[in-house]
């Protein structure tokens, strides 16, 4: 079974300032995607960023960049120039490619962004 | 509709009677996904359908729970004889799949306190 581990409950950085949040996961498969899920206060998860397994260059979406290395079965997420609106709990999850593509989730981890 | 809803937002149930929250889908998305979120953590995945069919139902906690999605879009999520630990954030997703890399888009939720 595919587990996913968020170490980090609570982290806050300063406004305009980097923060990296930390996901190690645990699978025997060869092919599958990770993804990073953030959950406003409002609570509508939406999209960060997604990674494919099969590629080694790391996803980049603007301020946002991952850090994936397969072999550590470890996915950051790194955020760049952090904003107020970036205040919110982030999730990282796990999806088999040869499955349905149900999301396995990590136990997330609350980012506050401070002025 | 532009993104997923759910209806209603907030259910408040005495111990004992049953529930139904429904989904709409984003129009075309064929795969769709019922999670629990318990308050902090990450969800947990229930079901998914594949159009109208219920392609794994391994997440639904007990016989209580019963989903249907009877003409591949629309779907509701019943829960009979309610607990107090069904008290949760009932999250509904929709994807294109493997077409769009498995990317779900998520609706607001349906948070039920059972009383």
């Amino acid at each position: 079974a595919q587990t996913v581990t968020q170490s980090q409950p609570e982290m806050s950085v300063q406004e305009a300032e980097t923060v990296t949040l930390s996901c190690t996961y645990d699978t025997s498969e060869n092919n599958y995607y990770l993804f990073w899920y953030k959950q406003p206060p409002s609570r509508q998860m939406i999209l960060v960023i997604r990674q494919e397994a099969y590629k080694q260059q790391n996803a980049t979406e603007n301020r946002f960049s991952v850090n994936f290395q397969k072999a550590a079965k470890s996915f950051s997420l790194k955020i760049s120039d952090s904003q107020l609106g970036d205040t919110a709990m982030y999730f990282c999850a796990f999806a088999r490619s040869s499955n349905t593509g149900k999301l396995i989730f990590g136990q997330g981890t609350t980012l506050q962004v401070k002025p | 509709g532009a993104g997923v809803s759910q209806s209603p937002r907030y259910k408040v149930a005495k111990r004992g009677q049953d529930v139904a929250l429904r989904c709409d889908p984003i129009s075309g998305h064929v795969s769709l996904f019922w999670y629990q979120q318990a308050l902090g953590q990450g969800p947990e995945f229930l079901t998914y359908f594949q159009n109208e069919a219920q392609l794994d139902k391994s997440g639904l906690p007990s016989d209580r729970f019963f989903a249907e999605r009877p003409e591949g879009s629309v779907s509701t999520l019943k829960i009979q004889r309610t607990q107090q630990e069904d008290s949760a954030v009932y999250l509904c997703a929709s994807s294109l799949g493997r077409r769009r890399g498995y990317e779900q888009f998520f609706g607001p939720g349906t948070r039920l306190t059972v009383l």
